[in-house]
């Protein structure tokens, strides 16, 4: 079956723009996962949703920064006013629910310049 | 201190080697996660795993909860295996990624 996919796969935007990454789960997947890897660093968790609700967004690195879920389904981050060290690598994981293993979307790279 | 420390931070095994990496936690965890990250960036989920020990295929995965430590292992190893390893520890909502290990396995 179709895998967990994300889009834009690249995106490049000036600093002071707004950017949108979105995220589609795996079909009946309840639980979703946002993470940045930034050039040469690890993985960092941002926000996790459960349904459409977010009960953890203790991740996300600065009030430019908000997601949403709808319909239990695709998921937005959207970035205000990018700052250059924005630029990294965004993915997007699902899961059929919080105990169960991730399923890792291909990514977007977001470049801002 | 980072919570999750893995080691070695890099690795370069002959074709066939017995390999080991360690994965070593300072937080209390729900589940302790293995993933793969490939050159061209995409991450597979390896493992997860509560207690124990799971296998797949040349691959195993162990965990000692009380130690608060676990280790992958790879038999036989074959240069497409190739990739960064990393290991994650998790409460229900979010993960603690390790840095990662890269493994090189030379033919």
């Amino acid at each position: 079956g179709a895998g967990v996919s994300q889009s834009p796969s690249n995106k490049v935007t000036e600093k002071g723009k707004d950017v949108e990454l979105r995220c589609d789960p795996i079909s009946g997947h309840t639980a979703l996962y946002w993470y940045r890897q930034s050039l040469g660093q690890g993985l960092e968790f941002l926000i996790y949703f459960q349904g459409n609700s977010a009960p953890d967004k203790s991740g996300l690195p600065s009030d430019r920064f908000s997601a949403e879920r709808t319909g239990g389904s695709v998921s937005t981050l959207t970035i205000q006013r990018t700052q250059q060290e924005d630029s990294a690598v965004y993915l997007c994981a699902s899961s059929l629910d919080r105990s169960n293993e991730q399923y890792f979307g291909p990514g977007t790279r977001l470049t801002v310049t | 201190k980072n919570e999750v420390e893995q080691s070695p931070q890099n690795l370069t095994a002959q074709e066939g080697e017995f390999i080991t990496i360690n994965c070593s936690y300072s937080v209390g965890i729900s589940a302790l996660h293995w993933l793969q990250q490939h050159p061209g960036g995409g991450i597979v989920s390896l493992f997860m795993l509560s207690s124990g020990k799971k296998k797949h295929g040349r691959l195993i995965a162990t965990i000692n909860i009380q130690e608060k430590h676990s280790s992958l292992h790879i038999t036989a190893s074959h240069p497409r295996d190739s990739a960064v390893y990393i290991c994650a520890v998790g409460s229900a909502r979010q993960l603690t990624f390790g840095s990662g290990t890269q493994l090189t396995v030379l033919p």
